[in-house]
């Protein structure tokens, strides 16, 4: 079946450890995007990529980083600069623009201590 | 910047009592609009989409919403609901190539 694969599902590391989160679709879908989740927060837009090597900053890029080398991958890394790093990372899918709606991934739960 | 507001961050119904959540949404153009549900520890599931085709757009698992261009809202509606139905239910609007999502509404469902 088709579908996102966020891998793990939980995530420790120590302070000021650099920590990258997979994400891998094999839906065919040429947009990819990584959201952060905290509570009553909704969902907060860290990343996006329209198409392959190329990507765009959302609202909270500041303290991550983003690859798109292959069209069904699109890991993120939080890096030491993130002042708060821990929250649950969702990553989506979507064939288009516009009326396309997201595909998600099951979510990353990362906890900095 | 678009921008939608989901009014009450919790909304409590008895099982069986109709279910309204409230989305409000910013743009001065009609949108494309989404309700999406999301269970504990999980990603986020497409309920319905609102695209301009009908005001009224039915989703899964008995949803639907109303798109009323006067009022800039969608709000989701359930007649009965279930036990099932607890969840955090999020409304987005996309926006160019980007999606934006309100702070959700937890539903609780009282016995």
């Amino acid at each position: 079946d088709g579908g996102i694969t966020q891998s793990p599902k939980y995530l420790f590391r120590k302070e000021g450890q650099n920590v990258t989160l997979s994400c891998e679709q094999n839906l065919n879908h040429d947009a990819m995007y990584w959201y952060r989740q905290d509570p009553g927060q909704g969902l907060r837009l860290i990343y996006y990529s329209q198409i392959v090597n190329d990507f765009q900053k959302g609202d909270i890029a500041e303290g991550y980083s983003v690859s798109r080398e292959k069209k069904e991958s699109f890991p993120l890394t939080v890096t030491s600069a993130q002042k708060n790093p821990t929250a649950f990372y969702l990553c989506a899918s979507t064939p288009g623009r516009g009326a396309s709606p997201l595909h998600f991934g099951n979510g990353t739960r990362l906890t900095v201590t | 910047a678009q921008s939608v507001t989901q009014l009450g961050s919790h909304v409590s119904v008895s099982e069986g009592a109709l279910v309204l959540l409230r989305c409000n949404y910013s743009s001065s153009v009609p949108p494309y609009l989404f309700w999406y549900v999301q269970y504990p520890n999980q990603g986020l599931q497409l309920l319905l989409k609102y695209t301009s085709a009908a005001t009224l757009v039915k989703g899964i698992n008995g949803f639907e919403a109303e798109f009323k261009k006067s009022e800039t809202s969608f709000h989701l509606t359930k007649p009965s609901a279930h036990m099932s139905d607890a969840a955090e239910y999020f409304c987005a609007v996309s926006e160019g190539d980007k999606i934006i999502f309100g702070k959700g509404t937890r539903l609780h469902i009282l016995p």
